[in-house]
């Protein structure tokens, strides 16, 4: 079976710009979860996708959004980008978490984004 | 509410000597809970998890982890260290339909 994919795996933006991140979960998973990675504050959980639906949001201003397509895909896409959003944006998949505790999430490698 | 704590941002050990790290949680519900490894410029990795069956819980790599409740601990360890084990290491906890990450330790390992 096929992991997690993220693409693009590395991006340059500079202040201003948005940036669209895409997600293919594991094939059979239907949620996608995305988390933001930084030195200074760790992993943080953005949101997370299920059936199309947002379940669960996490702390991030409205320039952060999302959405899941029929497929299971996801994209993330950051509007009006900032210096402080230079991070790695992980994605995650899983069966579905409330299925049971032994869904755990798979993750994908990443993309690394950088805002000069 | 959910939490966690690594009580460790950074551990040092010597190639071939026991590893450590060190987890406490803190969940309103029966937890269940993982150990994710990750290495430089990787995603992360699951080592283990802990959903009930077995209090001590073993994972990839020789890694292993003890459920102890009464101490809310889930301490992730390893008879003897390589190399290849030097990575970041989280403790997380379920609950519902959310991961709770902790801040992470930093494993090195000396040759």
């Amino acid at each position: 079976k096929a992991g997690v994919t993220q693409t693009p795996r590395y991006l340059i933006k500079t202040r201003g710009q948005q940036v669209t991140l895409s997600c293919s979960p594991i094939s059979g998973h239907r949620s996608v979860s995305w988390y933001q990675q930084t030195p200074g504050q760790g992993l943080q959980f953005l949101f997370e996708y299920f059936s199309e639906t947002q379940r669960n949001k996490g702390n991030f201003p409205g320039r952060f959004s999302g959405r899941q397509f029929s497929n299971s895909r996801s994209e993330m896409n950051v509007s009006t980008l900032e210096l402080g959003d230079s991070a790695l944006y992980l994605c995650a998949s899983s069966a579905d978490p409330l299925a049971g505790p032994w869904n755990e999430q798979f993750f994908g490698p990443g993309t690394r984004l950088t805002v000069l | 509410a959910q939490s966690v704590t690594q009580l460790d941002s950074h551990v040092s050990v010597s190639e071939g000597t026991p590893v450590l790290l060190r987890c406490n949680y803190s969940s309103s519900y029966s937890p269940s809970l993982f150990w994710y490894v990750q290495h430089p410029n990787k995603g992360l990795q699951l080592l283990l998890k802990y959903t009930s069956a077995a209090t001590l819980v073993k994972g990839i790599n020789g890694f292993e982890a003890e459920f102890k409740k009464s101490e809310t601990s889930f301490h992730l360890t390893k008879p003897s260290a390589h190399m290849s084990d030097a990575a970041e290491y989280f403790c997380v906890v379920s609950a519902g339909n959310q991961f709770y990450f902790g801040t992470g330790t930093s494993l090195t390992v000396i040759p």
